[in-house]
């Protein structure tokens, strides 16, 4: 049982240069995310998907899409990348969605370093 | 608006010592809040959470208080340890609309152990 596994785990890109962020996760969680973490600014939410077939949304969703492949993928997407756009990038999961409606906390992966030069 | 905060961005305490990391939040209606321990190069890490209709709540080594009144969160661990050295994120929980849940981060304290 691996939780949430992301690929790749480093990437530097060129501004301009585009890339998809893999995560899966083996837990049968309904909802899963995207989220960036900065220096002094926490964690913000890019993208969530709460169900499979849906995506959503979040903070800081500009420059970036996403897709729900099935219930166990959720992939991020920089079209064109920019320096703006360096941070660490986070998956998680939780099982909140679909018929459960409870509080859940969310799993979250080991992160994807992105350098954008 | 809404925000999660904690009180101080470094604590250093000895090895065997308790520790206690504070957080406040400010949308008196968050009804769910989790504490996570996120390790250098490493994801965070899931560590306890409380309802609101919960004061307190006891996990291995760690206590999570929750006052309402003031909206102030804190995670208590007891005789902590070496590998307790990590940074430690109080989150609030919100609902969203599509059904799945957002969590508003703090921007974290750094705990440290001294041997």
């Amino acid at each position: 049982n691996a939780g949430v596994t992301q690929t790749p785990k480093f990437q530097v890109l060129k501004t301009g240069q585009s890339m998809t962020l893999q995560c899966a996760q083996d837990m049968n969680h309904n909802s899963m995310y995207w989220y960036r973490q900065d220096p002094g600014m926490g964690l913000r939410l890019i993208y969530y998907s709460a169900s499979e077939g849906t995506t959503d949304k979040g903070e800081v969703p500009n420059g970036y899409n996403v897709s729900r492949l099935n219930k166990r993928e959720f992939s991020l997407r920089l079209e064109s990348a920019a320096p703006s756009q360096t941070s660490v990038y986070f998956c998680a999961s939780s099982l909140r969605g679909g018929r459960y409606r409870g509080n859940q906390p969310q799993h979250f992966g080991d992160g994807t370093r992105l350098s954008i030069l | 608006g809404e925000s999660v905060g904690l009180h101080l961005p470094t604590l250093s305490v000895q090895e065997g010592d308790n520790s206690i990391i504070n957080c406040a939040y400010s949308n008196s209606a968050s009804d769910y809040f989790i504490w996570y321990k996120q390790e250098s190069g490493k994801g965070p890490q899931f560590i306890i959470d409380i309802r609101s209709n919960m004061d307190k709540r006891q996990g291995q080594r760690v206590t999570v208080l929750l006052n309402k009144t003031v909206k102030h969160l804190s995670l208590q661990i007891a005789a902590t340890q070496p590998g307790d050295s990590a940074v430690y994120f109080c989150a609030e929980n919100h609902i969203l609309t599509g059904g799945g849940n957002k969590l508003t981060f703090g921007t974290g304290t750094q705990l440290k152990v001294e041997l």
